[in-house]
């Protein structure tokens, strides 16, 4: 299994700032999901971030408003850009389990809850 | 491609009560299923998952098993208890859901009363 860490746990934010969250697994990984997932609400994939290329975003996530770096197969980056209220929300970052399983199990980090005033 | 729907609604329960949380999919074919538990303040961790159609998953007292004949991955537990409070998820695998995305169920907050 993979073990996730998020940076930081929790943020309370400006509107119009921008506030970087930082993923990190112990293990090298091919696929790297970020997640929001708002006050009572499931999970919504904002996108898939592969190393050494473009993310993938999902419809209404702009890579604008959420650019994300993979510099490598341990670490990525999700920013929150030009913020509004209505980006709090808690941010996931998940992984894979190896693409060669058949089961594909998630494995998530602990979260990143961001406020913004 | 696949999608699962989950009961909605809080559900709110008696210590040692028995609980249900109903789970349905769509799928092509019979891909692996999945329950996630968010417990309170902390992020998704996987709870138990069937891996093909007839099989049972299980942990920590709860059991889903992965029904072909009603497309059902109902989760239950013969008695819960306080620490079972938690929000609880039913989810397809990452890569075999339309154009990659990850259809979670909405999820179901369970609370449980001692």
């Amino acid at each position: 299994s993979a073990v996730i860490s998020q940076k930081p746990s929790r943020d309370i934010c400006q509107r119009g700032t921008s506030l970087t969250i930082q993923c990190q697994v112990d293990s090298q990984v091919t696929m790297m999901f970020w997640y929001r997932q708002q006050p009572g609400q499931s999970l919504t994939l904002i996108a898939t971030a592969n190393q050494g290329s473009e993310a993938t975003y999902e419809s209404g996530f702009v890579i604008d408003k959420f650019p994300i770096s993979r510099p490598n197969l341990t670490f990525s980056t999700l920013t929150v850009s030009n913020m509004s209220p209505e980006d709090s929300s808690i941010y996931l970052c998940s992984v894979e389990e190896v693409p060669t399983s058949a089961y594909n199990e998630q494995f998530f980090g602990p979260g990143t809850r961001l406020t913004v005033l | 491609g696949n999608s699962v729907t989950q009961m909605e609604g809080p559900v709110t329960l008696s210590e040692e009560a028995f609980l249900t949380i109903n789970c349905t999919y769509t799928a092509t074919g019979y891909p692996s299923l999945f329950w996630y538990v968010q417990y309170p303040g902390e992020g998704l961790q996987l709870l138990l998952k069937a891996t093909k159609a007839d099989d049972k998953g299980s942990n920590k007292g709860f059991e889903a098993t992965y029904r072909k004949e009603t497309t059902s991955f109902h989760l239950e537990k013969g008695s819960v208890q306080v620490s079972d409070s938690a929000v609880y998820f039913c989810a397809p695998p990452m890569g075999n859901t339309n154009a990659g995305k990850s259809t979670f169920g909405d999820g179901t907050t369970l609370t449980v009363k001692p």
